[in-house]
């Protein structure tokens, strides 16, 4: 089955470390996302690429970084320059879905913590 | 600029009474108008999407949206609530400008508790 998936599901971490995410997709599909959500603030981009070794800042970068060298990856660091690191981060993809039509895909979110 | 509003943070329906959550956009283009349900702590699922073809979208699990150009409005309906649509639901707005430039942009959600 194609899809996204975010290793790990819960993640802990101590204040001033850096901490890399893992965001895996197997749908052939040039441009990736990663989303930050924390609670009554629906999502907010954080950074994005559209093809591989090129990403572009969201709307939220500060504080983290990314890299793109294969299709399949698009891994986000957390680095101790984040001020407010602990959310729930989701990995997303765009691609043609169902009906012809573009769609965004979604993993299953890594909860990071830290204390 | 773009961007959506979702009227509601919260709201509850009774088991088997109807869901209406509201959804309004802004946009200079034409937009592409996306629902998607989150349950806890898992990731986004495409409930529906509007992509200029038929103003009626019906998606999945009984839920459907209309798009409206004049009230710029996409409201998620569905004609009897079940137990199991207890999720978070976001509003989504895509725009292509004319030069080119992508942009996705969220609601804040609307939480839906289901009274048995």
């Amino acid at each position: 089955d194609g899809g996204i998936t975010q290793s790990p599901k819960y993640l802990f971490r101590k204040e001033g470390q850096n901490v890399t995410l893992s965001c895996e997709q197997n749908l052939n599909h040039d441009a990736m996302y990663w989303y930050r959500q924390d609670p009554g603030q629906g999502l907010r981009l954080i950074y994005y690429s559209q093809i591989v070794n090129d990403f572009q800042k969201g709307d939220i970068a500060e504080g983290y970084s990314v890299s793109r060298e294969k299709k399949e990856s698009f891994p986000l660091t957390v680095t101790s320059a984040q001020k407010n690191p602990t959310a729930f981060y989701l990995c997303a993809s765009w691609g043609i879905g169902t009906e012809d039509s573009y769609e965004q895909y979604f993993g299953p979110g890594t909860r990071l913590t830290v204390t | 600029a773009q961007s959506v509003t979702q009227l509601d943070s919260h709201v509850s329906v009774s088991e088997g009474t109807p869901v209406l959550l509201r959804c309004n956009y802004s946009s200079s283009y034409s937009p592409s108008l996306f629902w998607y349900v989150q349950h806890p702590n898992k990731g986004l699922q495409l409930l529906l999407k509007y992509t200029s073809a038929a103003t009626l979208v019906k998606g999945i699990n009984g839920f459907e949206a209309e798009f409206k150009k004049s009230e710029t409005s996409f409201h998620l309906t569905k004609p009897s609530a079940h137990m199991s649509d207890a999720a978070e639901y976001f509003c989504v707005v895509r725009v292509i400008s004319n030069f080119g430039n992508e942009k996705l942009t969220f609601g804040t959600g609307t939480r839906l508790t289901i009274i048995p």
